[in-house]
């Protein structure tokens, strides 16, 4: 089955900073999702992937699926408290199989 | 805004009660989704309905029993909870189960407390 993994597992960035967190497949991707979370709150979708090489962006977050389609990365440009959360990556599974999440990093912007 | 919803939003219930959660979706989506979330964990696949019928039972307890009374309902059922079954339950939809680039749309989930 397939697994996703995620680095860091956490991360703590002064405001205004660049940061990059990873999502690594064991197995080549056909739907990769970002999504990120608030303390027990529901997940908000961010982006989906789909073609090797892709990359979207959305305000100041870019996401990029590299073209072997087993990693990808989310790039959050000049950060900003409200940028803090959980960040997971969540995968299509095999054909019949259900979708999958990695672990989730989880992000502090200090003031 | 979500564009799932989710009721309520908090819930204490005792291990002998009977309550039942609710979510609802106005997106026209065939899939609809419960997950269970603990404490730093990713959300954990529950039960999965696809066109208003449960196709994915992942080996959850029968103290949980989930409904589907039409396209844009799902409800769980719950009777005889343990303590360990405290969480935060999270409801999703999608466009079609099994079809890949179909995002799931979570709710805000309810946070379940059992005493």
């Amino acid at each position: 089955s397939q697994e996703l993994e995620q680095s860091p597992q956490s991360l703590i960035v002064q405001e205004g900073k660049n940061l990059t967190i990873n999502c690594t497949s064991s197995k080549t991707l056909y739907g990769l999702y970002w999504y990120k979370q608030k303390y027990g709150e529901g997940l908000i979708f961010l982006m989906m992937l789909q073609k090797g090489g892709e990359e979207k962006s959305h305000e100041k977050i870019t996401a990029k699926l590299d073209e072997k389609k087993q990693q990808s990365s989310l790039h959050i440009t000049a950060s900003q408290p409200s940028h803090a959360g959980i960040y997971l990556c969540g995968a299509d599974g095999d054909y019949g199989q259900n979708f999958v999440f990695g672990p989730g990093t989880r992000l502090s912007v200090l003031p | 805004d979500t564009e799932v919803t989710q009721t309520p939003k908090h819930l204490v219930m005792g291990m002998t009660n009977k309550k039942s959660l609710k979510c609802e979706q106005h997106m026209g989506h065939r899939a609809m989704y419960w997950y269970k979330q603990k404490a730093k964990k990713p959300p954990e696949l529950m039960f999965v309905y696809s066109y208003e019928k449960l196709s994915i039972n992942e080996s959850v307890p029968s103290r949980f029993s989930p409904e589907c009374p039409n396209s844009s309902l799902l409800n769980l059922h719950l009777h005889a909870l343990q303590p360990e079954d405290s969480a935060l339950y999270l409801c999703a939809s999608s466009q079609d189960r099994g079809a890949y680039n179909s995002p799931l749309h979570f709710g805000n989930g309810t946070r379940l407390t059992v005493t």
